[in-house]
Parts: structure tokens; C-alpha cells; sequence
């Protein structure tokens, strides 16, 4: 139990629309990431946020924003949905001072 | 730009035997930290160790331990006395270390290794 929870579990989309994926982090944990997993790869980073402020991306497109709240919890938006964009999503928080990440169970998107 | 390469897509290993995953990075810098994480079915990404690359002593978690060898470049993870509870895929993970503590979450993964119990 990591103390990190992400909602919903399971999500199903059609291409085009739009989702928003939430991150809810233990207190204290001020910054936290997202990765995109696709199937039978390793998760890949697309962005982190601390102090509720991106301040470091990887390479994915604008379409993929986020947010982070002062009480801990964040969000990954995903604009104009395309296939590929099926993955499992995870966030991973950390506290200042620690050196490891933990992470949530993930949300499964599926676009169709 | 980091890179993490495990070249052993699936593993097996009877139970209570010991088995090691492998894996190596590339990086140009001198301070970082290596993760073994364990993703069970379940998907929850879990931390199964962790070494700092200042660190020349090996990193040990119970039946964990990882041999580090900072030149070559390869951080591989032993896993003593196996146990059914064991099988998942296995990432090897790297992040630069920042002077402070802030930022540079980045974790960049392997493919992972497959790890099978058979009992």
C-alpha cells in the first residue's frame, strides 16, 4: 500500500474526446509525475509537477496537460484522443527529502 | 539522454532457488540512483530496492540485494529463496540525482523481465 490512489480504474473513450485521469497523494508529497504504459512496455514519462507548476515534460504532445492542487491531488488531461493513446496511466508522488517515487495503481484507458 | 536496457524479456526460476535480472544504462553523469520495481498483475508499480551511485557498498532488502558495478554500467538484481509471491515483471529504473531536492522526477525504465515461479 503506497498511500497513492488513482481514479477511475478502468476507462473507456472513443477517439476524439477528451479525459481526465485523478491522483491522490499521502500529505507531505508535493511533487508527483505521470507515465504513459503501453502494453508490455516499460512506463514512460510525460510529465512532472511541483508546487503546482509543470517543471519538466517529456516528449509528448500539448495535448497531454496537467494539474497539480494544493491538497495534494492532480490531474492528467489527454485532449483529441487517438488510438495509441490506450495505455495504463500512473502517477507517482514523492515527499521532499525522500528519494523514491511511490506510485498508484494506474488507470487503464482504452480508445476505440 | 539516459538509456536502460534489460535484455532478458522473460525469466524462470524454481521456488526457493535464486535467480538475477539484469541490467544497463548509459549516462554521462556521476550522481544518480537506480530502482528495481516489481509490477505484479495487479499493475501496482512497487519499489523493490534502491541504490545511490555515490554508494560503492551494494544495496540489500531481505532476500533482495543488487550487484552494482558503477564502471560497467549494469545494476543487476539477485533475488534469494524465491517465492510464488515473486512472480511479476521486473523494471530497472534510473533518475539523475539533482543538487536539490526538487524537480527532475524523471524515471526512465527498461522493458522489464518477466519473472515466472515455477513451484
Amino acid at each position: 500500500e503506497t498511500g497513492v490512489t488513482q481514479s477511475p480504474t478502468h476507462l473507456i473513450k472513443t477517439r476524439g474526446q477528451q479525459v481526465t485521469l485523478r491522483c491522490s497523494s499521502q500529505s507531505g508529497h508535493n511533487t508527483v509525475s505521470w507515465y504513459q504504459q503501453a502494453l508490455g512496455q516499460g512506463p514512460q514519462f510525460i510529465f512532472q509537477y511541483y508546487r503546482e507548476e509543470e517543471n519538466g515534460r517529456g516528449n509528448f504532445p500539448p495535448r497531454f496537460s496537467g494539474l497539480q492542487f494544493p491538497n495534494y491531488s492532480s490531474e492528467l488531461n489527454v485532449n483529441a484522443l487517438e488510438l495509441d493513446d490506450s495505455a495504463l496511466y500512473l502517477c507517482a508522488t514523492r515527499g521532499v527529502g525522500s528519494a523514491e517515487q511511490y506510485f498508484g495503481p494506474g488507470t487503464r484507458l482504452t480508445v476505440t | 539522454a539516459q538509456t536502460v536496457t534489460q535484455s532478458q524479456p522473460e525469466m524462470s526460476v524454481q521456488e526457493a532457488e535464486t535467480v538475477t535480472l539484469s541490467c544497463t544504462y548509459d549516462t554521462s553523469e556521476s550522481d544518480y540512483y537506480l530502482f528495481w520495481y516489481k509490477q505484479p498483475p495487479s499493475r501496482q508499480m512497487i519499489l523493490v530496492i534502491r541504490q545511490e551511485a555515490y554508494k560503492q557498498q551494494n544495496a540489500t532488502e531481505n532476500r533482495f540485494s543488487v550487484n552494482f558495478q558503477k564502471a560497467a554500467k549494469s545494476f543487476s538484481l539477485k533475488i534469494s529463496d524465491s517465492q510464488l509471491g515473486d512472480a511479476a515483471m521486473y523494471f530497472c529504473a534510473y533518475r539523475s540525482s539533482p543538487l536539490s531536492n526538487f524537480g527532475n522526477e524523471k524515471l526512465t525504465f527498461g522493458t522489464g523481465t518477466r519473472l515466472t515461479i515455477i513451484p
